[in-house]
């Protein structure tokens, strides 16, 4: 089973700042078969990021994914207001499907 | 709209069973792969189980194998999800979500529900 660990668990950033979140996986990940979820509270998760880079329907330029084999990044240029939850990373290239334990991305 | 909307959950004693199921609209549900995903209260996510089109090929994870069985019905545009002797550690909110790219299980998921509660209590 491969192992996801993102950092940091916690990010305190201010609106109009750059996020830079991070994935890690414990094996690398086949074909870059990585993705990235939003989740705010009571809400289902959304899509923002899959194949590593690119960018789901819908989703802002502001957000862009990077990485492969095993180290992978989200990155957020500037923060809008709705930008605050939590991140989970998702590996599909092996199963079992895993996920990241999130990062979440709260107001300074 | 595309759309999926789940139904069926609820409190349940540890050894129980329930019958989650999956409603389907705004896409044609017979070409994508399904999932279900849950998240326990506070926590994270983990993937539960995965099915082809056809129904020919399922995926278990470990923690349910032997106890959950995944099931669709494309000509009702449903998905359901049997789980027979519920643990504490199985409740969660359960998530169905669908396959980005349709006919691949190794894809991200790009249309969730909202949930349905899962509470296994005595």
């Amino acid at each position: 089973e491969i192992v996801l660990t993102q950092s940091p668990g916690t990010l305190s950033l201010s609106p109009g700042e750059r996020a830079t979140l991070s994935c890690r996986a414990s094996q690398s990940v086949s074909s870059s078969y990585l993705a990235w979820y939003q989740q705010k509270p009571a809400q289902a998760p959304r899509l923002l990021i899959y194949g590593a880079s690119s960018r789901a329907t819908g989703i802002p330029d502001r957000f862009s994914g990077s990485g492969s084999g095993t180290d992978f990044t989200l990155t957020i240029s500037r923060l809008e207001p709705e930008d605050f939850a939590v991140y989970y990373c998702h590996q599909y290239g092996s199963s079992p499907w895993t996920f990241g334990q999130g990062t979440k991305v709260e107001i300074k | 709209q595309v759309q999926l909307v789940e139904s069926g959950g609820g409190l349940v004693k540890p050894g129980g069973s329930l019958r989650l199921s999956c409603a389907a609209s705004g896409f044609t549900f017979s070409d994508y792969y399904m999932s279900w995903i849950r998240q326990a209260p506070g926590k994270g996510l983990e993937w539960v189980s995965s099915i082809s089109t056809s129904s020919s090929t399922i995926y278990y994870a470990d923690s349910v194998k032997g106890r959950f069985t995944l099931s669709r019905d494309n000509a009702k545009n449903s998905l359901y999800l049997q789980m027979n002797s519920l643990r504490a550690e199985d409740t969660a909110v359960f998530y169905c979500a669908r396959a980005r790219a349709g006919r691949m299980f190794y894809d991200a998921f790009d249309i969730w529900g909202q949930g349905t509660m899962v509470s296994v209590s005595s």
